[in-house]
């Protein structure tokens, strides 16, 4: 099975703090996904990543920077946390072959609170 | 922006009932997923439904598309109160998915 593995469930940072959500898959994944799930909204992507040391922009990546140093870690940063960013992040990865290259497999999820 | 839009976004029902969900969509897609979230947690893929496919089934899962009308329903039949949770429809349209803004199913035991 596939695992998906977000390094905290909850954080609670304060406004102005540099925070690092990390995303660790085991299958060898080439893609990689940073989303926010808010009430009302669903899920919005921030920044998605292909392969090593490439990132791409989703709908929503003011506020955001991801990295991708290895093919099993993505990282989202926080540059300067604020209020309006307190959010479930989603962490997920896809890249199996043929037709099923499309599902995501998803991690359990990092509520973030920043006050 | 979010392409799929699930309907209705609340469903309460009694446990052995059936459950329809429905999508809609606005532009070409490749394929069609729905995907499941339990309360607090990550999503979890159900079942993947090709552009030129137009009914799939998985166990007590059955999924229609209609490319034409840009629609897809998610049905569950004889629910159980163990599939209370947040269903979301995702279109593929080759290089991402985008989400829809889910339904939450309520089964009663």
């Amino acid at each position: 099975d596939v695992k998906v593995t977000q390094s905290s469930r909850y954080l609670v940072k304060r406004t102005g703090e540099k925070v690092f959500l990390e995303c660790v898959q085991d299958m060898d994944h080439e893609n990689m996904f940073w989303y926010r799930q808010d009430p009302g909204l669903g899920l919005r992507l921030i920044y998605f990543s292909y392969d090593v040391k490439m990132k791409e922009k989703g709908d929503i990546p003011e506020g955001y920077s991801v990295s991708r140093e290895k093919k099993e870690r993505f990282s989202l940063i926080l540059e300067s946390a604020s209020t309006n960013q307190t959010s479930m992040y989603l962490c997920a990865s896809s890249g199996a072959g043929g037709p099923a290259k499309n599902i995501q497999y998803f991690g359990a999820g990092t509520r973030l609170s920043v006050l | 922006s979010q392409q799929g839009e699930e309907d209705p976004q609340a469903l309460s029902i009694q446990e052995g009932e059936n459950a329809t969900m429905n999508c809609s969509y606005k532009t070409s897609i490749n394929n069609l997923q729905w995907y499941r979230q339990n309360s607090g947690r990550g999503l979890v893929h159900l079942i993947l439904i090709r552009s030129n496919e137009r009914e799939k089934h998985s166990g007590r899962l059955r999924v229609t598309l209609d490319t034409s009308k840009k629609s897809s329903s998610l049905l569950i039949t004889a629910s159980r109160a163990a599939d209370t949770a947040s269903y979301f429809c995702a279109t593929d349209t080759g290089s991402r998915l985008t989400f829809g803004e889910g339904t939450q199913l309520t089964v009663n035991p």
